[in-house]
């Protein structure tokens, strides 16, 4: 079983480029969700999806975009890069709410270095 | 929002049993407790979950009082493999979203 799928794994860019990640879940969930997490520090919320066509801003949205145009594929899209957004970045999804019992599954993540 | 507040570290010996508590003072009716698990470079993964009591599965142990306020995981007989950050999670309603942010966590450190 795929999961969530994430891509690309690694990926250095340089201060003023753009790039997206991409992320897929084969598990036909509603909810998506992007975090980034800093080296020793938490996971933050950076935006989330409830269905296709549906997004909102999380914790830390600031210097990035998404769109949901289908219920796999929820790309995070980065604007112009600044050394901080150095972090890892995962992609996770969910049938329904977390709150209400639904389990959130993540990706392996995508290390992200703005040089 | 219903904020979590656990410690941020812990350390335990190989065996022991460990627990970590997590605080949740404005927990909603409907929310559930879950807790994930996170090894270093890694994302995080689904332990265990409750609503009210006990829950126990092959993994770990959930606690919860009757007021839901707080919450306790249990680890029985931790083994060097258990050394990872453990996440107390609680869902918040944000304009009718269920917004779902994670708290710091709690890094456990199993020592031989």
């Amino acid at each position: 079983n795929a999961g969530v799928t994430q891509t690309p794994k690694f990926r250095i860019l340089k201060i003023g480029q753009s790039m997206t990640l991409q992320c897929t879940q084969d598990m036909n969930h509603n909810y998506m969700y992007w975090y980034r997490q800093d080296p020793g520090m938490g996971l933050k919320l950076i935006y989330y999806s409830v269905g296709a066509g549906i997004t909102d801003k999380g914790e830390v949205p600031n210097g990035y975009n998404v769109s949901r145009s289908t219920t796999e594929d929820f790309p995070l899209r980065l604007e112009l890069a600044a050394p901080s957004q150095t972090s890892v970045y995962f992609c996770a999804s969910s049938w329904g709410g977390a709150s209400s019992g639904n389990t959130i599954y993540f990706g392996e993540g995508s290390w992200l270095t703005v040089v | 929002l219903a904020k979590t507040t656990q410690p941020i570290s812990m350390d335990s010996y190989e065996g022991q049993e460990v627990n970590i508590t997590c605080s949740h003072n404005n927990i909603a009716t409907n929310d559930y407790i879950t807790w994930y698990q996170q090894f270093p470079s890694q994302g995080p993964r689904f332990i265990i979950q409750g609503y009210k009591t006990k829950v126990t599965n092959e993994v770990a142990s959930l606690f919860i009082p009757a007021d839901r306020k707080s919450s306790t995981l249990s680890l029985p007989r931790v083994s060097l493999s258990d050394t990872a950050v453990y996440y107390c999670l609680v869902g918040a309603n944000s304009g009718g979203y269920q917004k779902v942010t994670f708290g710091t966590g709690t890094k456990l450190q199993v020592i031989p």
